[in-house]
């Protein structure tokens, strides 16, 4: 069974810079898995951030992005602001089917 | 604008069935997929399957294999997923969302429909 691992909860100073990532139990990520990313915060759906590795959605703020980091899909949050506090998920294509990371927390503070 | 709306929160003893009815609107139903997703209490999201609304092909997450069907009705633009031998694990909140096939990319999400499965 695939797995998909994150950190579990990362914390950034207002301002700063904090960069999550994902991995793959089958090996490097590459962009042939087209990570995406995900914002959720509690009580909400998930709300889309980034398609294939880097892509942004129109509605995405320009301090998120995507990137490919040490064989990992990495998303960067700079000049955190408060309301990016929330649950982070990454999804990733394995040839038809899809799997979700584990989640990071990020906490502003 | 895009919109997903899905159908009410439903209860249900284990054994029986449950049929999540997810209505599109504000793009063009056959162009575009769409993936269930479940998120149970407390817990991470779990991806279960997608449909394509175009010609009707599905991929389905090995582990409901049997138990799940996704449907579309074009007429209506209203996606379905039935889940049967409902378990207590099965508990959890129901997305459907828009999907593009190509890049694998998931847009927009419907509102979300709790299911509990309690005797």
């Amino acid at each position: 069974q695939t797995v998909v691992t994150q950190e579990p909860s990362l914390t950034v100073s207002p301002g700063g810079t904090v960069t999550l990532t994902c991995a793959s139990s089958t090996g490097a990520v590459t962009s042939g898995y087209y990570p995406n990313w995900f914002q959720q915060k509690p009580g909400q759906a998930p709300r889309a951030l980034i398609y294939s590795t880097s892509n942004k959605h129109s509605w995405t703020p320009a301090r998120f992005s995507g990137s490919l980091l040490g064989g990992k899909a990495a998303l960067t949050l700079s000049g955190v602001q408060p309301e990016d506090e929330a649950e982070y998920y990454c999804l990733l294509y394995y040839g038809g089917a899809h799997v979700f990371g584990t989640g990071t927390k990020v906490t502003v503070l | 604008q895009v919109q997903l709306v899905q159908s009410g929160a439903e209860v249900k003893k284990p054994g029986a069935s449950v049929k999540v009815s997810c209505k599109a609107s504000g793009y063009t139903f056959t162009s575009y997929g769409i993936s269930w997703v479940r998120q149970a209490p407390g817990q991470g999201l779990e991806w279960m399957g997608w449909i394509s609304a175009y010609n009707g092909n599905t991929n389905y997450a090995q582990k409901l294999q049997g138990r799940v069907t996704m449907t579309t009705d074009t007429s209506t633009s209203t996606a379905y997923m039935e889940l049967r031998s409902l378990r207590s694990d099965d508990t959890a909140v129901y997305y459907c969302a828009r999907v593009v096939v190509v890049p694998a990319a998931i847009l927009d999400w419907g509102q979300g429909t709790l299911v509990t499965v309690s005797s």
